[in-house]
């Protein structure tokens, strides 16, 4: 069965800080997703990795696959990047298993 | 593309009633997938189709939940009889095969059952 951890689960910081969300998860998962879910509800995918690194706008994810880890970071973090972030991993089949989700707030 | 759309956004609906909800998913995506968000128990997979053949429904929780995803354009989430136990947020996710392109997910439809 694919695992998702996800840490922390809860992450307060104040504007301009710099974030990073850490993802551990199994062997049998192939590719990453972040996802970020604003107190509204909608879910909106940021980034699949599947090896190496990706950039938009403030937002960088990171993979490594050796380790089966992998980060999102926020840099020049905002009250706006308040929202949960949430891993998760598909495996073998197209679904996806998700992590518990990381509540970030950023304070002004 | 207008995204993902379910309907309705809200429903609250009494102990033993049905319960449908509906998905559009991005035109030209031909896996689509039905999730649940609970406070609990966070997202879960429930059902997805790939070219509207059901591929895995191990996470639909009994039977009295059933999806059908008659043609490519939509697909419908059915619990009867509902119970309060199901009230959560629905989501509706589409992508291209494999979920090369990442997913696109739908607002969600909150089932509230009293």
């Amino acid at each position: 069965k694919n695992e998702v951890e996800q840490s922390p689960q809860n992450l307060t910081a104040q504007e301009g800080e710099f974030i990073t969300i850490n993802c551990s998860y199994s062997v049998g998962i192939s590719a990453l997703h972040w996802l970020q879910q604003h107190p509204g509800g909608g879910i909106v995918s940021l980034f699949m990795l599947s090896s190496g690194k990706k950039k938009h706008g403030r937002l960088i994810a990171t993979i490594n696959i050796q380790e089966k880890h992998s980060s999102l970071h926020i840099t020049a973090s905002h009250p706006r990047d308040s929202a949960v972030y949430i891993c998760a991993g598909r495996g073998g089949a197209d679904g996806l298993t998700f992590g518990k989700g990381t509540h970030l707030i950023i304070q002004p | 593309d207008a995204g993902v759309i379910q309907s309705p956004r809200h429903e609250v609906t009494e102990m033993g009633q049905e319960v449908t909800l509906r998905c559009k998913p991005i035109s030209g995506h031909n896996s689509l997938f039905w999730y649940r968000q609970t406070m609990m128990r966070g997202l879960e997979l429930l059902i997805y189709f790939n070219n509207n053949v059901p591929i895995d429904d191990s996470g639909m929780p009994e039977d009295r939940f059933s999806a059908k995803m008659p043609n490519a354009s939509f697909s419908t989430l059915k619990i009867q009889p509902s119970e309060p136990r199901d009230s959560a947020v629905y989501f509706c996710a589409s992508s291209l095969l494999q979920g090369a392109s990442g997913y696109t997910f739908g607002s969600g439809t909150r089932l509230t059952v009293v």
